[in-house]
């Protein structure tokens, strides 16, 4: 068990739909990343943010968004769901550095998203 | 830009023998972090190794050992005397600190099976 919860485990969706999708990082950790794991991309960085604010960004589409709230958890918002997005989000999280260095990420089990 | 490759697709072995996974990393940056995550059926990531780029020196836990050398650009990961147990799709990758991301760029996997 890496301490990182993701909810909820699984979610089957429609096609034009938005989803919300849920990470605790692990106790202490300042970082939170998320990565969308799909056959065709392999494990893709999406997004990282620190203590509440947005350190970097990858090939997060614009449909996609997130935020960390105070208390650091960290939500994935996803909308106008097409069938391509469907895939195994990861919530990463890392005590965090500043940048200073790469800490060692710890992965939640994932959210597998269908997108019929 | 960053990159990582694991040749290897996909290898099956018989229990009790050595396996190499073979990870080969590019980047033009001095400082960098090279990780490898084991992904069981079951799905979740799994933290095996971390290592900067200043420590070369070799490293064994247990059954595992890994193996760097700045010279090719390599970061072979090595099993002896598999066990079913460690079959899994096993991940190289690698972090830079550039600009305050610590994201991960992650090679395509290796899926491992290792028969009774």
């Amino acid at each position: 068990d890496s301490g990182v919860t993701q909810t909820p485990k699984h979610l089957i969706t429609a096609t034009g739909q938005r989803v919300t999708l849920r990470c605790s990082p692990r106790s202490g950790d300042l970082s939170v990343y998320w990565y969308q794991q799909s056959l065709d991309q392999g494990l893709q960085f999406l997004i990282q943010y620190y203590n509440g604010e947005e350190r970097a960004k990858g090939n997060i589409l614009e449909r996609f968004s997130a935020q960390q709230f105070p208390d650091l958890h960290s939500e994935l918002n996803l909308s106008s769901l097409e069938l391509g997005d469907s895939a195994l989000y990861f919530c990463a999280s890392s005590v965090g550095s500043g940048g200073a260095s790469t800490d060692t990420q710890y992965f939640g089990p994932g959210t597998r998203l269908t997108v019929l | 830009a960053q990159k990582v490759t694991q040749a290897q697709t996909e290898i099956s072995v018989v229990e009790k023998e050595d396996v190499t996974l073979d990870c080969v990393y590019e980047t033009r940056d001095t400082t960098y972090y090279l990780f490898w995550y084991k992904q069981p059926p079951s799905g979740e990531l799994v933290f095996l190794i971390r290592r900067n780029s200043f420590d070369e020196q070799n490293e064994i836990s247990g059954r595992y050992s890994w193996n760097f050398q700045k010279s090719t650009s390599s970061f072979n990961f090595t099993i002896t005397a598999s066990q079913v147990v460690d079959s899994a799709v096993y991940f190289c990758a690698l972090g830079e600190s550039q600009g305050g991301s610590e994201k991960l760029v992650f090679g395509k996997g290796m899926k491992l099976t290792v028969n009774p």
